[in-house]
């Protein structure tokens, strides 16, 4: 069974880049129809979608926050990763990983990560 | 973006009764691009339904969606002590995918 699981700085300072990595066990990223998304989520604003990347590498971003941030892969190492540039205390969240299964003509975030808490602090 | 909106913000129920929750999109989706997740505290989202009204797997089948066009319901048929949680509606429509406010089922 496939597992996700987020890691990175936990602690950021404003203005910095935030960077977190997403490794997948269990299987192989590219083992079927899959895309890699990021989340995040804040008393704020809720669930909200950062973005994803399938395993060809092409990417699709939020338009909220698509100036600042870069999804990246690694299949070698079953690795996805999140960078969000010039943080503001309003980034502050828990952010997940997701897989996106294209079971056509479904899309579903069948598998979550367990989340990662960042906070933007001086 | 289109923007889900889900009602009520929470629901004050007792175990053994039936729970509606409603999301209704800004404009019209495919309903094939529709999901409900549960989440309760401290853990990621979990899918629930898909395509509107597909179980995920595992799913008990106290739990069923429907809907069309811009409205679509989650109802839970008799409350378990575990479904006492937090519901979010997301489209996979068109980007960027967007997420419902959430609906928190609690305990009355």
């Amino acid at each position: 069974q496939m597992q996700l699981q987020e890691s990175g700085p936990g602690l950021v300072k404003p203005s910095q880049t935030l960077s977190l990595t997403c490794t997948v066990s269990g299987d192989s990223m590219s083992s079927g129809s899959y895309h890699w998304n990021w989340i995040r989520q804040s008393a704020g604003k809720g669930l909200e979608w950062i973005g994803r990347i399938s395993t060809s590498g092409r990417t699709d971003y939020n338009p909220s926050l698509k100036s600042r941030v870069i999804i990246s892969l690694d299949t070698s190492k079953n690795q996805f990763s999140l960078d969000l540039s010039s943080v503001i205390v309003a980034d502050t969240a828990v952010y997940y990983c997701a897989r996106e299964w294209n079971l056509l003509p479904f899309d579903v975030f069948d598998i979550w990560g367990q989340g990662k808490v960042v906070t933007v602090s001086s | 973006e289109i923007v889900l909106t889900q009602s009520p913000g929470t629901l004050s129920l007792s175990p053994g009764e039936r729970a509606t929750l409603s999301c209704r999109a800004s404009q019209r989706i495919d309903s094939d691009s529709l999901a409900w997740y549960q989440q309760k505290p401290g853990q990621a989202p979990r899918l629930l339904i898909y395509g509107a009204s597909k179980r995920a797997t595992g799913i008990p089948d106290r739990f069923s969606g429907s809907g069309s066009g811009a409205v679509f319901t989650l109802a839970l048929s008799r409350l378990e002590p575990e479904d006492f949680a937090v519901y979010y509606c997301q489209q996979f429509d068109t980007l960027p995918f967007t997420f419902g406010g959430g609906t928190k089922v609690e305990i009355k």
